[in-house]
């Protein structure tokens, strides 16, 4: 079984400038996750969707990000522009079912230096 | 604000040994998942427990339970070199996640 695919591995941007971030999951599974992981800290959750639907983006800087998922399969993040505290690794995750109810499989993330 | 909290932040054992970490939570759940991060696999899930479970055994994992003090530990017997790497608790449906231990396995 294929697992999350995310690109591109590598993003090094100046401040201010835009980047897009791409996530594909497993095939089949309804949830789709993307964190921001700061070095040295844990994942933090920027938006879940739920098939094509948004059940949680409360913590998502809304004025610099943004995210969809259309058809409810592959999704993109943006920044835009970007800002230094904005380097991270990026991390999609897939579930089969909604609500946190089963493990969730992760992508090998992007890692995003902004400069 | 994180939901959990892993502690000690790190650990450090001889090869063999067993490592015990901890997690704290703020709210009701309905499960807790405890993931592993190193460098070479990125984020994999090891265990999930649900909150009518006190006790979960997966090879050499134990992960115990107890919702009346919102707490849960992750215990890894005979530690080997490829346990190193970062382990974090998480909570429920959004996956809200603490700082992690970093475990570090001495040969």
């Amino acid at each position: 079984e294929a697992g999350v695919a995310q690109s591109p591995r590598y993003k090094i941007i100046e401040k201010r400038q835009s980047v897009a971030f791409w996530c594909n999951p497993i095939s089949g599974h309804a949830t789709l996750y993307w964190y921001q992981q700061i070095l040295g800290q844990g994942p933090k959750l920027l938006i879940q969707f739920q098939n094509n639907g948004v059940v949680d983006d409360s913590q998502l800087p809304k004025d610099r990000f943004s995210a969809e998922r259309l058809k409810g399969v592959d999704s993109t993040l943006k920044i835009q522009p970007a800002k230094l505290e904005d380097s991270a690794v990026y991390l999609c995750a897939s579930s089969p079912r909604g609500l946190g109810g089963t493990e969730a499989f992760f992508g090998q993330g992007t890692r995003l230096t902004v400069v | 604000s994180q939901q959990g909290e892993e502690d000690p932040q790190a650990l450090s054992i001889q090869e063999g040994e067993n490592a015990t970490m901890n997690c704290s939570y703020k709210t009701s759940i309905n499960n807790l998942q405890w993931y592993r991060q190193n460098s070479g696999r990125g984020l994999v899930h090891l265990i999930l427990i649900r909150s009518n479970e006190r006790e979960k055994h997966s090879g050499r994992l134990r992960v115990t339970l107890d919702t009346s003090k919102k707490s849960s530990s992750l215990l890894i017997t005979a530690s080997r070199a490829a346990d190193t790497a970062s382990y974090f608790c998480a909570t429920n449906y959004q996956l809200i996640w603490g700082a992690g231990t970093k475990l570090i396995i001495k040969p």
